[in-house]
């Protein structure tokens, strides 16, 4: 079974430029999500999608974000204009069907690779 | 709020030492879930562990082991006869029982010198 797979791995862009970043969920999850790690801190929550609905967006840091998922299938995460304070790794994640008090391990999480952003 | 500390920046051991990564968090949340994941050289973010906040036995899969200690909300990490293959980003994690958002520590670095 294919992971979660992202891509590029890496983009190098300009300040003001837009970039694209997109992300293949395992098959047969509904859940995604988008985490940002910037300048070796913590990786930060950014947004989540049930399906192709946003569920929550609370992480996302300004409206030069965009995420969507059309269809329900992959994702993608779009920046712009890209300012240089947005450099960092971008990891997607997604899970099977959200439920409290689950023992089957549906919340797990699994990450891609993640696409490293710099913005010079 | 939820916070995640792993204090440890950089561990260095040499092969077949042991190795105990820390992590301790803050959570308002009675029930919750503690994770760790692994990010090797290729950088995917590898799940290693998921617990519950009610179940406080520790475990022990192969070299590695959890020690889970509600009263110092703390859910350590032991590599046993550490190996080069070891050597990864370890990420301890959170999240509220009802909720998805995963809150992560800073990581360890953690290098094993053959």
């Amino acid at each position: 079974e294919a992971g979660v797979t992202q891509f590029p791995s890496h983009s190098v862009i300009e300040k003001g430029q837009t970039v694209t970043l997109r992300c293949d969920p395992i098959s047969g999850h509904d859940n995604l999500y988008w985490y940002r790690r910037v300048m070796g801190k913590e990786i930060k929550f950014l947004l989540h999608f049930v399906k192709e609905s946003k569920q929550d967006e609370s992480g996302m840091p300004n409206n030069r974000f965009l995420a969507e998922r059309t269809g329900g299938t992959y994702s993608t995460l779009k920046v712009q204009p890209a300012e240089l304070e947005d450099s960092g790794v971008y990891f997607c994640a997604s899970s099977q069907d959200q439920g409290a008090g689950d023992s089957l391990g549906k919340n797990i999480q699994y990450f891609g690779a993640g696409t490293r952003l710099s913005v010079l | 709020a939820q916070k995640v500390t792993q204090a440890q920046t950089e561990i260095s051991v040499v092969e077949k030492e042991d190795v105990t990564l820390d992590c301790v968090y803050e959570t308002r949340d009675t029930t919750y879930y503690l994770f760790w994941y692994k990010q090797p050289p290729s950088g995917e973010l590898v799940f290693l562990i998921r617990r519950n906040s009610f179940d406080e036995q520790n475990e022990i899969s192969g070299r590695y082991s959890w020690n889970f200690q509600k009263s110092t909300s703390s859910f350590n990490f032991t590599i046993t006869a550490s190996q080069v293959v070891d050597s990864a980003v370890y990420f301890c994690a959170l999240s509220a029982f009802n909720d998805y958002k995963l809150s992560f520590g800073a990581g360890t670095t953690v290098t094993v010198r053959a």
